[in-house]
């Protein structure tokens, strides 16, 4: 079974500095999906930034981007500029497409991240 | 609609108590996804619909828990008898097909006395 792995329960930054989030997962898949996703206090899941594994670049999405490494099975998000905005619980998230049939499209979430961005 | 849309949006119950919480999906989303998240937690896959059958319920915690989509759109979840550990946010999610983008609605917070 997939799991994801997010080792730090809370970060900080300061406004306008960079900030990177971790994120490790463990799947035996060669193709699969991986994704942030930030829940602010509205509870509402919002995509932030998607990366295909057979990709080798690395996605970026404004002051948004990731640190895909396959092989060590690692998807950091770097957030520059931060603003206040960003404060949030971040949630790493694995897909795999070709699971079939029951499994297919589901996503396995890590415990989440909570970052705080100070003024 | 316009995005994925729950009710109620918060829901108090007394334990023991049956509970229905409703999903509608984004228009035209084949699939649909019920997750459960508890207080600061991440989130727990409970569900998975395509169209009106349900092909994974691996996640259902117990046989109080069912859901039901009819129509291939309004999804329903059901708590039957709730106790005090069914507190959580329970959030709905559709995609276009499996392999689309998921987006979420906002969850409904159960709280249970």
């Amino acid at each position: 079974a997939q799991t994801v792995t997010q080792s730090q329960p809370e970060m900080s930054v300061q406004e306008a500095e960079t900030v990177t989030l971790s994120c490790t997962y463990d799947t035996s898949e060669s193709d699969y999906y991986l994704f942030w996703y930030k829940q602010p206090p509205s509870r509402q899941m919002i995509l932030v930034i998607r990366q295909e594994a057979y990709k080798q670049q690395n996605a970026t999405e404004n002051r948004f981007s990731v640190n895909f490494q396959k092989a060590a099975k690692s998807f950091s998000l770097k957030i520059s500029d931060s603003q206040l905005g960003d404060a949030a619980m971040y949630f790493c998230a694995y897909r795999n497409p070709n699971a079939g049939g029951t499994s297919y499209g589901k996503l396995t979430f890590g415990q989440g991240t909570i970052l705080t961005v100070h003024p | 609609g316009a995005g994925v849309s729950q009710s109620p949006s918060n829901k108090v119950t007394e334990k023991g108590k049956d509970v229905e919480l409703r999903c509608d999906p984004i228009s035209g989303h084949t699939a649909l996804y019920w997750y459960r998240q508890s207080l600061g937690q991440g989130l727990e896959f409970l569900i998975y619909f395509q169209g009106n059958s349900a092909p994974d319920k691996s996640g259902l915690p117990s046989d109080r828990f069912s859901a039901e989509r009819t129509g291939g759109s309004v999804s329903t979840l059901t708590i039957q008898r709730t106790q005090q550990e069914d507190s959580a946010v329970y959030l709905c999610a559709s995609s276009l097909n499996p392999g689309n983008t998921i987006y979420f609605g906002e969850g409904s917070w159960l709280t249970v006395v």
